[in-house]
């Protein structure tokens, strides 16, 4: 079974911490994503990556980084939180292969930032 | 732009009541990919379905059913005689193609279901 695992499903923050969130797959997958989750908006990509090292804006990268230094991990950054940042974050992975193959979640992590 | 509307916010039935789940989509691609991801409580998205755009076939599942109609931009989900464990979150979810897409998806606002007994 693919395995999508996140370090954390709950953390607490103050605002202006760096915080890190860390997702690992067990697939040798290429292709990995970052969601938040906000009620009444859905999953929105913040950050993808294609392949080790390399990475690609989704459609809200502001206020966040990624890094990619191994193909199993792919970890989201917070360089400084803040309060609007508290949300659900999902990972995700797929293979690049082929087209049409789905994505793999992770359990999230609720992220609140006091 | 790609655009995915989940109208339905939450739905509540009881069990053995039929739902739809309603799905509309905008997208200029003329080949693409639509997708249904169930969230249950625990909070993992677990894969339903993929649809590509040349298959307007219906599918069945079990209990669970897709319309899928291109005229109309549709892709919705039914699940017949439904069940208390049915009670998630779905969401639709539109696959960007060609370029750099890398597989990225555009979701709905997600569908709160709940069963009750």
């Amino acid at each position: 079974d693919v395995k999508v695992t996140q370090s954390s499903r709950y953390l607490v923050k103050r605002t202006g911490e760096k915080v890190f969130l860390e997702c690992v797959q067990d697939m040798d997958h290429e292709n990995m994503f970052w969601y938040r989750q906000d009620p009444g908006l859905g999953l929105r990509l913040i950050y993808f990556s294609y392949d080790v090292k390399m990475k690609e804006k989704g459609d809200i990268p502001e206020g966040y980084s990624v890094s990619r230094e191994k193909k199993e991990r792919f970890s989201l950054i917070l360089e400084s939180a803040s309060t609007n940042q508290t949300s659900m974050y999902l990972c995700a992975s797929r293979t690049g292969t082929s087209g049409n193959n789905e994505q793999f979640f992770g359990p999230g992590t609720r992220l609140t930032v006091l | 732009a790609q655009k995915v509307t989940q109208a339905q916010t939450e739905i509540s039935v009881v069990e053995k009541e039929d739902v739809t789940l309603d799905c509309v989509y905008e997208t200029r691609d003329t080949t693409y990919y639509l997708f249904w991801y169930k969230q249950p409580p625990s909070g993992e998205l677990v894969f339903l379905i993929r649809r590509n755009s040349f298959d307007e076939q219906n599918e069945i599942s079990g209990r669970y059913s897709w319309n899928f109609q291109k005229s109309t931009s549709s892709f919705n989900f039914t699940i017949t005689a439904s069940q208390v464990v049915d009670s998630a979150v779905y969401f639709c979810a539109l696959r960007h193609t060609g370029g750099t897409s890398y597989g990225k998806l555009t979701f709905g606002q997600g569908t709160i279901l709940t069963v009750h007994p």
